[in-house]
């Protein structure tokens, strides 16, 4: 059974700053992993998608990283500001044909002015 | 392009009842799935429609079911509502590849509280 682990769960930092968050999973048979932000009382925001052959991929000031083998996912964050304040959630998609994704917890972060 | 659109928004309901969510997928994308999140748990998988039929189904009771229709909008439905299913509920929608590797849209929620 495929497990999420987001971690830290919260986060906060200063404007400016350059961070990462964690995401690992325990199954290494995945089709994709996704990346979402999450804003207040709101639904999910797609940011990246990982395809499993795929080391990384960019958007802005974004990347995020697979290491499939040790089950490992990174977002990097550059630059962060007061409106990358939210929750980012990771899910991966496992081998099998379904659309069925398995999400961590989320990493909940603020970004001080 | 419109995104995935869910109605209705808020909802509330008394213990006992039953509801029905609707969700609106992007126009062009067969597949549609539903989750439940709760601060608890998290996001979980309901289940998951394509070309109307249900591919997949998470762990909740038979009080949960769903349903898609030939425009591939689809609908869920709780029955006999508890107050444990006092959650957000969200559906995604995605134009499935052959390897199932299209990302997922998600729409805004139904925020459903039963008291």
């Amino acid at each position: 059974k495929q497990e999420v682990t987001q971690i830290p769960a919260a986060l906060s930092v200063p404007e400016g700053e350059n961070l990462v968050l964690n995401c690992s999973f325990t199954d290494s048979a995945i089709y994709n992993l996704q990346w979402f932000r999450q804003d207040p009382g709101k639904g999910l925001t797609s940011l990246l998608l990982i395809q499993s052959s795929q080391r990384e991929q960019t958007s802005g000031r974004l990347n995020a990283s697979l290491d499939k083998s040790s089950g490992r996912s990174t977002l990097y964050i550059a630059a962060s500001q007061p409106g990358d304040s939210a929750t980012y959630l990771c899910a991966v998609r496992s081998r099998g044909g379904s659309e069925k994704l398995v999400f961590g917890k989320g990493t909940k972060l603020t970004v001080n002015p | 392009k419109a995104g995935v659109t869910q109605t209705p928004r808020y909802l509330i309901k008394t213990r006992g009842q039953q509801v029905t969510l609707s969700c609106s997928p992007i126009s062009g994308h067969r597949s549609v799935s539903w989750y439940q999140q709760t601060p608890g748990q998290g996001l979980q998988f309901l289940f998951e429609y394509f070309s109307e039929t249900q591919r997949n189904k998470g762990n909740f009771p038979g009080r949960f079911s769903g349903r898609q229709f030939s425009n591939s909008r689809s609908e869920m439905n709780v029955s006999t509502l508890e107050l444990g299913d006092s959650a957000l509920y969200l559906c995604a929608s995605s134009w499935t590849g052959a390897q199932g590797n299209s990302p997922l849209h998600f729409g805004n929620g139904t925020r459903l509280t039963v008291t």
